[in-house]
């Protein structure tokens, strides 16, 4: 499709185990970012990309958590030894980059931590 | 600190009504601002933005307003149509980066 794939939409997994989620962003789009959402929460940012490079990783929360950027198009988010607190949506968006550019969301991935 | 607000966590309207969202925002670092909807299980689906150079946007149905000096936008849709009932988000970005800040959301309700 068009628009910004993620991948899986739901997880479910035991804490202390790894997981990792996709993002595919709109084809073309240089600029990449990560949300979660966590319940009864905003949207809160995690990190950006633009092309490969992470200039701006202050909002990820912990240094369980880590991202990657090949090719300048998929991206890559892991979470190592996932807590409870772990438990959001986690949502990308892409956009053509700039500061005055509307950035375009996926569906999220819905990450559960038993 | 929440550096953009909305203080309306819900508002009801009727069918072919205006409908009016507020955001407010303290970081006078932002310099374009968007407004997103949000259906359950879905992502935000972007509607309007405006630079800090407008004061006025309008897209169809929607408008967004821009009061730079009270730090304050807002959102009008009209006429509000059933299927307009969603969350609405206002964000800002500004010259530290291009990450969003969002507000709480508001919780549009639109009777048939």
């Amino acid at each position: 499709g068009a628009g910004v794939s993620q991948s899986p939409s739901n997880k479910v997994t035991e804490k202390g185990k790894d997981v990792e989620l996709r993002c595919d962003p709109i084809s073309g789009h240089t600029a990449l970012y990560w949300y979660r959402q966590s319940l009864g929460q905003g949207l809160e940012f995690l990190i950006y990309f633009q092309g490969n490079s992470a200039p701006d990783k202050s909002g990820l929360p912990s240094d369980r958590f880590s991202a990657e950027r090949t090719g300048g198009s998929v991206s890559t988010l892991t979470i190592q030894r996932t807590q409870q607190e772990d438990s959001a949506v986690y949502l990308c968006a892409s956009s053509w980059g700039g500061s005055d550019q509307p950035q375009h969301f996926g569906d999220g991935t819905r990450l559960s931590i038993l | 600190d929440q550096q953009v607000k909305q203080n309306s966590p819900s508002l009801s309207v009727q069918e072919g009504r205006i409908s009016i969202l507020n955001c407010d925002y303290t970081n006078s670092m932002f310099d374009y601002f968007l407004w997103y909807k949000k259906y359950p299980a879905e992502g935000p689906t972007f509607l309007i933005s405006i630079s800090s150079i407008k004061d006025k946007n309008e897209d169809g149905r929607f408008t967004v307003f821009l009061n730079k000096s009270a730090k304050h936008l807002s959102l009008h849709i009209v006429p509000s149509q059933p299927g307009d009932s969603a969350v609405y988000f206002c964000a800002a970005s500004g010259a530290a980066g291009n990450k969003l800040t969002f507000g709480g959301g508001t919780r549009v309700l639109v009777k048939p």
